[in-house]
């Protein structure tokens, strides 16, 4: 089925460092969700965005909702190392059903402390 | 107020075995999703219930995995005759409308052995 392009795949850091992740999609998309995952949990939600061009942020976390309607990216500000988790972009797409979330594969984050 | 829960949180089935998994939504969430989730992937849609009724069943493999939603609140997922490559993680997630944000539980993970 169709999926998110998100990158990078994965990401090892220094406490302190910034962070900023991506997700693309060949076709529009009228929401992007952004998710954490951390292990033997399931996604938690982190920011929803719902119009182009909107910019969200929720602590030291930051996403933006592409002006193209086909990108979206997640940027963590002076990382920590309980942001270890995976990464996960989501959306619904423009085109057909808004019944079904589009998935990204994951940006798996580590932390060095 | 409370998220949502899944039980149970472990399963362990001999293969040909049937199982049931319960997801009880957030209240008052209409729209309920069951994914599933292999170890280093994104989760997988399965079905989506609006209310009682199932929306979209496309995502379920073959014939062996059904669910229900009898009262438009809490939902099981059943599996028939498991086989040992319907081992992952089970998430159920609600959200308040169709296109919304979801919000997901912890998940079920079942091991068929």
């Amino acid at each position: 089925g169709q999926q998110l392009n998100q990158s990078p795949q994965s990401m090892f850091i220094q406490e302190g460092e910034d962070v900023s992740m991506n997700c693309t999609s060949s076709s529009i998309f009228n929401t992007w969700l952004w998710y954490k995952q951390e292990p033997g949990e399931g996604p938690v939600l982190l920011i929803a965005l719902y119009k182009a061009g909107e910019l969200t942020s929720n602590g030291r976390l930051t996403a933006q909702f592409g002006i193209t309607r086909k990108d979206s990216f997640l940027n963590i500000s002076a990382s920590i190392p309980s942001d270890v988790g995976i990464y996960f972009c989501a959306g619904y797409a423009n085109a057909g059903n808004n019944r079904k979330l589009i998935w990204g594969l994951g940006t798996s984050l580590a932390v060095n402390p | 107020g409370a998220g949502v829960s899944q039980t149970p949180s472990n399963k362990v089935t001999e293969k040909g075995k049937y199982v049931e998994l319960r997801c009880d939504p957030i209240s008052g969430h209409t729209a309920l999703y069951w994914y599933r989730q292999s170890l280093g992937q994104g989760p997988e849609f399965l079905i989506y219930f609006q209310g009682t009724g199932a929306a979209d069943d496309s995502g379920l493999p073959n014939d062996r995995f059904f669910a229900v939603r009898p009262e438009g609140s809490v939902s099981t997922l059943k599996i028939q005759r498991t086989e040992r490559g319907d081992s992952a993680v089970y998430l159920c997630a609600s959200s308040a409308r169709q296109g919304y944000e979801q919000y997901f539980g912890p998940g079920t993970r079942l091991t068929v052995t």
